[in-house]
């Protein structure tokens, strides 16, 4: 079963406006990660933030979790049509990494 | 630049036959996964090792589906017999250490007819 839900299923946006995905989680966690995944290829990993983060910053990522309300949110600003892909939060039950259904994102150029 | 390999991209074969998927980890990662995804179920874990051994495979229907490390440098997948419902694609996926950044191979997309 997912241990991960991302909001929306699939986003289109214009070339240079900001894209946030979310993602709600069920049990506790010790770290919260996003990968995105390009069409026909692997999970590429994005950032990881730990349960006593707040928020995270990588590039044109922006990544806040929220353990009280067990919600993250990436937001990416300036979008490129480079970044249409797959969106995937994963969070770790135990020794296991479990992915979410994932966020199909859409930029238009 | 390391990254995990996995042979072959693509598999059909059909029903009733064995698949055997094949992965090769970074050096040094102890920690490696399998993965299934579907556009139904998404991407569903099949099984996982730390150090070679089996930690969990809880996820794999076990009638059909095994997965080994028979060296630190190989991890294999196998489906015997495979059934239409197998069509996936397989991702491997290996870790440094607990609760570190997984690193995915390509996968390998099976159709089974």
């Amino acid at each position: 079963s997912q241990q991960g839900e991302e909001d929306p299923q699939a986003l289109s946006i214009q070339e240079g406006e900001n894209a946030t995905m979310n993602c709600s989680y069920k049990t506790s966690i010790n770290n919260l990660q996003w990968y995105r995944q390009n069409s026909g290829r692997g999970l590429v990993h994005l950032i990881l933030i730990r349960s006593n983060e707040r928020e995270k910053h990588s590039g044109r990522l922006r990544v806040t979790l929220d353990t009280s309300k067990k919600s993250s949110s990436l937001l990416i600003t300036a979008s490129r049509a480079a970044d249409t892909a797959s969106y995937f939060c994963a969070t770790d039950g135990g020794f296991k990494t479990i992915f979410g259904a994932g966020t199909r994102l859409f930029v238009k150029a | 630049d390391a990254r995990v390999t996995q042979t072959p991209r693509h598999k059909v074969t059909e029903m009733g036959q064995e698949v055997t998927m094949r992965c090769q980890p970074i050096l040094g990662h102890n920690t490696v996964f399998w993965y299934r995804q579907t556009m139904m179920q998404g991407l569903e874990l099949l099984a996982y090792f730390r150090n070679r051994a089996p930690l969990d495979d809880s996820g794999m229907p076990k009638d059909r589906f095994s997965a080994e490390m028979p060296d630190a440098t190989l991890a294999t997948l196998k489906i015997q017999p495979s059934e239409p419902r197998d069509s996936a694609v397989y991702f491997c996926a290996s870790a440094n250490t607990y609760n570190s950044p997984l690193h995915f191979g390509n996968g390998t997309r099976l159709t089974v007819t």
